[in-house]
């Protein structure tokens, strides 16, 4: 069974542009959630989508946005790039049930300039 | 809110040394616990899980057991080798929404030959 798959692996911006960053989940999988990991931060998480709704949604400012297609594949917008936007973002899949845990992918690295 | 803390590191042992890394928690409810592992380059790895309390969540000669009445799940394993080292990371699964854990900071693990 494939994994989740991220697209692309690594991505350079500048300041004030805008970034999409793809995913694909396991199949069968329904829940696609996506975390920024940085070394100050740590793993904090972004927002979980299910069947094309985004059901829960973490403290970051409305320049990150998402969205879920009806095969489960998923993107991540971030609008208006700022320095401290720079981190490595993971995506992650899981069947639904809260006992299940997370598949990551191998993330993708956004450095912003 | 749900919180984990974690033992902090970095962590260096020698070869075929005891490991313990401390995780700790706070939740609602009784969530299901996790250990993850992230080798460089990589996303998280499911190492290990635990459902409900007193259950033992073992693989690949770690193990964790879910201590309700010390809300801990610390992370064992009796004789650590070189390809161990890594990152680990504690989280909590959410009781209603499957994609979104809290994570732990993480502790950076070295073993030396």
């Amino acid at each position: 069974k494939a994994g989740v798959t991220q697209t692309p692996r690594y991505l350079i911006k500048t300041r004030g542009q805008q970034v999409t960053l793809s995913c694909s989940p396991i199949s069968g999988h329904r829940s696609v959630s996506w975390y920024q990991q940085t070394p100050g931060q740590g793993l904090q998480f972004l927002f979980e989508y299910f069947s094309e709704t985004q059901r829960n949604k973490g403290n970051f400012p409305g320049r990150f946005s998402g969205r879920q297609f009806s095969n489960s594949r998923s993107e991540m917008n971030v609008s208006t790039l700022e320095l401290g936007d720079s981190a490595l973002y993971l995506c992650a899949s899981t069947s639904g049930s809260e006992r299940s845990p997370l598949h990551f992918g191998n993330g993708t690295r956004l450095t912003v300039t | 809110g749900d919180s984990v803390t974690q033992m902090e590191g970095p962590v260096t042992l020698s070869e075929e040394a005891f490991l313990t890394i401390n995780c700790t928690y706070t939740a609602t409810g009784y969530p299901s616990l996790f250990w993850y592992v992230q080798y460089p380059g990589e996303g998280l790895q499911l190492l290990l899980k635990a459902t409900k309390a007193d259950d033992k969540g073992s693989n690949k000669g770690f193990e964790a057991t879910y201590r309700k009445e010390t809300t801990s799940f610390h992370l064992e394993k009796g004789s650590v080798q070189v390809s161990d080292s890594a990152v680990y990371f504690c989280a909590l699964g959410s009781n209603t929404n499957a994609g979104k854990s809290t994570f732990g900071d993480g502790t950076t693990l070295t073993v030396k030959p």
